[in-house]
């Protein structure tokens, strides 16, 4: 089991410009989330989505949108990139219920908006 | 605003010491409380939680001290190695929506030989 990708792993963005990252799981989990973290800051959630064509507001969504067309994969998309958006974001799913209430991450995304 | 506070930002340690991260949250719903350790380059991954109808958590070398009423809780690594050098997070949650989870700033834990 690859657990959970992200494409791509670097990314440079003109101020502008959009791009969309993907995030894809083969463990059948129902939720998906999208991250971002920035130093001093932890990760703080963009998006997440709890079921296939279902998705939902974090606590920093502004400037970013999402889809989930299959349970496997998550989308996260930037319309017009700005400075403020460079980071590092990372996705992780998880179970609906039950077990350790893991959310399992993938290996991350760096993106640079000049 | 972080909904879960966590100090200190980074601490250094000589093998076999216990660095000890400390959390304080404020939302009382919380019932869920992970840590997760991130290595340079690689995303978090869980390393123990606690539930706040216990007291004390190990596993290993990693101990979880809960203070319900304090709303407050610890992190400590026990006979800490190199190995464990790491960014540490807590985090809290509520049981339900998907445990949406909201961290901590993090701690870079570093294990001098």
């Amino acid at each position: 089991n690859a657990g959970v990708t992200q494409t791509p792993k670097f990314r440079v963005l003109k101020t502008g410009q959009s791009m969309t990252l993907l995030c894809a799981q083969d463990m059948n989990h129902e939720y998906m989330y999208w991250y971002r973290q920035d130093p001093g800051m932890g990760l703080r959630l963009i998006h997440y989505s709890v079921g296939e064509g279902t998705t939902a507001k974090g606590e920093v969504p502004d400037g970013y949108n999402v889809s989930r067309l299959k349970k496997q994969n998550f989308l996260l998309g930037l319309e017009s990139a700005a400075p403020s958006q460079t980071s590092v974001y990372f996705c992780a799913s998880s179970v609906a219920r039950g077990g350790r209430g893991e959310q399992f991450f993938g290996p991350g995304t760096r993106l640079t908006v000049l | 605003q972080q909904q879960v506070k966590q100090s200190p930002q980074s601490l250094i340690v000589q093998k076999g010491g216990i660095p000890i991260i400390n959390c304080a949250y404020e939302n009382t719903a919380f019932d869920y409380f992970p840590w997760y350790q991130q290595f340079p380059g690689k995303g978090p991954a869980l390393l123990i939680a606690i539930r706040p109808d216990v007291s004390e958590k190990k596993e290993g070398r990693f101990t979880i001290s809960f203070n319900k009423s304090a709303k407050q809780f610890s992190l400590h690594i026990m006979d800490s190695q190199p190995g464990d050098s790491a960014t540490y997070f807590c985090a809290a949650s509520l049981f339900r929506g998907g445990y949406k989870l909201s961290f901590g700033a993090g701690t870079t834990v570093t294990v001098r030989a």
